[in-house]
């Protein structure tokens, strides 16, 4: 197991439902991912979080709402979401600032819109 | 615009094979290469990281090289096990920002 985690791990929801995925990572990093991985196409960065500041917002559509309330907490809130959101949504950390850093990833929750 | 491709797709090989997967870039401003393993239904697991300015990296039977001048990395996989069953992806970071492109992934059986 690594050293983020996210909750819950599956999930099934309405269309007009809202609901939030948590993600937590304990490594002590300040930079925080969203990535959304559907069938048979590559993952894709949906948003980043450095030292709590977003700086990375990939053309995501507005129903995605993440939240970083500090360096270890991220969450992406969920609201009027179509059946094609379906997919697993991963969420990774790195060491913080603009250099290179490797990044961990949790296990990802499964999400399906019905 | 940063393009990442795997090849093969897909690759099934008998147990104690070495071999090597492909992964290729178009933007060589790149800050990282990165090689992850993912098993069916989970997430990621990073096996190496290569910086820009490196060539290659090495961790017990697996090896990574980088070559950004002509926007290719090979991970090579030394007497594969059926164990070592599962989607390798690379990504690449490009430079100026967080941005992170994925390959496709290629899928290995190594048959027992």
């Amino acid at each position: 197991e690594t050293g983020v985690t996210q909750t819950p791990r599956h999930l099934v929801m309405g269309m007009t439902n809202k609901k939030s995925l948590k993600c937590e990572q304990h490594l002590g990093h300040n930079a925080m991912y969203w990535y959304k991985q559907s069938a048979k196409k590559p993952l894709e960065l949906m948003f980043v979080y450095n030292f709590k500041e977003q700086t990375e917002n990939n053309s995501v559509p507005s129903r995605f709402s993440p939240e970083c309330p500090n360096s270890s907490h991220l969450f992406l809130h969920l609201h009027t979401l179509q059946p094609e959101d379906s997919a697993l949504y991963l969420c990774a950390s790195s060491q913080g600032g603009e250099r290179s850093y490797e990044q961990y990833f949790g296990p990802g929750t499964r999400l399906t819109v019905t | 615009k940063q393009e990442v491709t795997q090849i093969p797709a897909a690759l099934s090989v008998p147990e104690g094979e070495n071999l090597v997967l492909n992964c290729s870039f178009t933007d060589s401003a790149i800050y990282n290469l990165q090689w992850f393993r993912q098993d069916p239904g989970k997430g990621l697991t990073s096996l190496l990281l290569i910086q820009s300015s490196q060539r290659e990296q090495t961790s017990g039977r697996l090896n990574a090289s980088l070559d950004k001048s002509s926007g290719r990395s090979t991970l090579y996989i030394a007497a594969s096990q059926p164990g070592d069953s599962a989607t390798y992806l690379c990504a690449v970071r490009n430079t100026g920002g967080f941005k992170t492109i994925f390959g496709a992934g290629t899928r290995l059986f190594v048959k027992a």
